[in-house]
């Protein structure tokens, strides 16, 4: 039950691209295409982003994308804009029906 | 619309106990598998607990197992977290979170949440 890692900060300039990795294991992530991303702005509750690896909800910008190889997923923004300046979280199915957990977090800053 | 509302949060000296509560609207709460959430305050988020639709299945992350128990009242439409012998690392925001699958689906993501409910452990 190790937390996912993903890097603690990236930054890039509006309508640049930024890719957030998010590793795990082969009893996660790699076992599984069940990694989810969650974008959360300060004091809100967080919100879904992409499911199932690299499917949008409705609702969500096409600019943002997920993939995944092995045991490690990636979310990437692209045409980067202000208000996508937030913390980004990658989440896995760990198994036994129930089972989840989240990586440590990235924040995004747009400069 | 699905509304999750927790309460219950509060300030416990180490070593007590406390019970979460979240209250459910907006969808058909036996489908589904709910969950808790934690973050500390700065930092990232925790899984804590989840429980299946018809709580034949429930699962804590590690460093809770034997303090913390998850249940669910289909008639009061709620969801519970019990948890004792508290600790101060246990300080955290606690937020309710719906499975999006019913219990015939196969997805494993979260697609509503709560506000959270203040948790402090602290002498």
């Amino acid at each position: 039950q190790s937390a996912l890692t993903q890097p603690a900060s990236v930054s890039g300039s509006p309508g640049q691209s930024i890719t957030i990795s998010c590793t795990g294991t082969s009893s996660d992530v790699g076992n599984y295409n069940l990694v989810s991303w969650y974008q959360q702005h300060p004091g809100k509750a967080p919100k879904l982003m992409i499911y199932e690896v690299s499917t949008r909800p409705s609702g969500v910008s096409n600019r943002f994308s997920g993939s995944k190889s092995g045991n490690k997923a990636s979310l990437t923004i692209s045409g980067l804009q202000a208000e996508d300046e937030a913390d980004y979280y990658c989440c896995s199915y760990a198994g036994s029906s129930i089972s989840m957990v989240f990586g440590g977090g990235t924040k995004v800053t747009v400069l | 619309e699905v509304q999750l509302v927790e309460s219950g949060g509060g300030l416990v000296q180490p070593g007590g106990s406390l019970r979460l509560s979240c209250a459910a609207s907006g969808f058909n709460f036996d489908d589904y598998a709910i969950h808790w959430v934690r973050q500390v305050p700065g930092r990232g988020l925790e899984w804590v607990s989840g429980i299946s639709w018809n709580s034949g299945n429930r699962g804590y992350v590690d460093s809770v197992k034997g303090r913390f128990t998850i249940s669910r009242d289909s008639a009061k439409k709620s969801l519970y977290l019990q948890m004792n012998s508290l600790r101060p690392e246990d300080t955290a925001l606690y937020y309710c979170a719906k499975f999006s699958g019913n219990y015939a689906s196969p997805e494993r993501h979260f697609d509503s949440w709560g506000q959270g409910t203040l948790v402090t452990v602290s002498s």
